[in-house]
């Protein structure tokens, strides 16, 4: 079955800081790969994604995530943390049938001046 | 342009009582998906439209959940006899046609916030 795991709750970083915020998936083909931010009160907002082709993707905000196969991992960084950073992150994996997504529990960011 | 607009943002009902969640999507998306999203809990899926063909409703928790999307665009979650495990953010989101080797991303509204008493 597909499923997503953000082993990582809670993470609180200081500012300007770098950041890796981890992700794990299953899926049986080759899947669709997505980070999503939701800050407090807000929807989601996609940062990044992966489909095909180059393994390290850039996003918005100054994110990039590196899909790496043999890990089943899709990991989300950024150089420098900032305080606006905060908020909470999702991974998402999606069915090449387009109609199913699964999302990972989240991961809470915390940034410290 | 418009993105994607929810209504009400919060209601507050008592236990037992229906409820009715409406998403806009963006003007031209033909899919349309409805998650709940609990405290510490991540996104759960709830059902998906796409165009004209039957909703995938596979994630709806009960039979107390229903959803209806009327037109090709506007869709309303209805939540019979609510319960208090209902109280959560109810999230839509709306997403481009997706073709054959492509995908496209999801946008999402605001959410409703649901809490039953």
């Amino acid at each position: 079955a597909q499923s997503v795991t953000q082993p990582d709750i809670h993470i609180t970083v200081s500012e300007g800081a770098s950041l890796e915020l981890r992700c794990n998936y299953s899926y049986g083909a080759t899947p669709y790969l997505f980070w999503y931010v939701q800050s407090p009160g807000q929807g989601l907002q996609l940062l990044l994604k992966y489909f095909s082709g180059d393994t390290l993707v850039q996003g918005i905000k100054g994110f990039e995530a590196e899909f790496k196969r043999s890990q089943s991992s899709f990991n989300l960084r950024k150089p420098s943390v900032h305080w606006s950073d905060a908020a909470e992150y999702f991974c998402a994996v999606g069915s090449n049938t387009g109609n199913q997504f699964y999302f990972g529990t989240g991961t809470s960011l915390t940034v410290i001046p | 342009g418009a993105g994607v607009s929810q209504s009400p943002s919060n209601k507050v009902t008592e236990k037992g009582k229906d409820v009715e969640l409406r998403c806009d999507p963006i003007s031209g998306h033909t899919a349309l998906y409805w998650y709940r999203q609990s405290l510490g809990q991540g996104l759960e899926f709830l059902i998906y439209f796409q165009g004209n063909s039957a909703p995938d409703k596979s994630g709806l928790p009960s039979d107390r959940f229903s959803a209806e999307r009327t037109g090709g665009s506007v869709s309303t979650l209805t939540i019979q006899r609510t319960q208090q495990e209902d109280s959560a953010v109810y999230l839509c989101a709306s997403s481009p046609r997706v073709s054959s080797g492509l995908y496209n991303e999801q946008f999402f509204g605001p959410g409703t916030r649901l809490t039953v008493l």
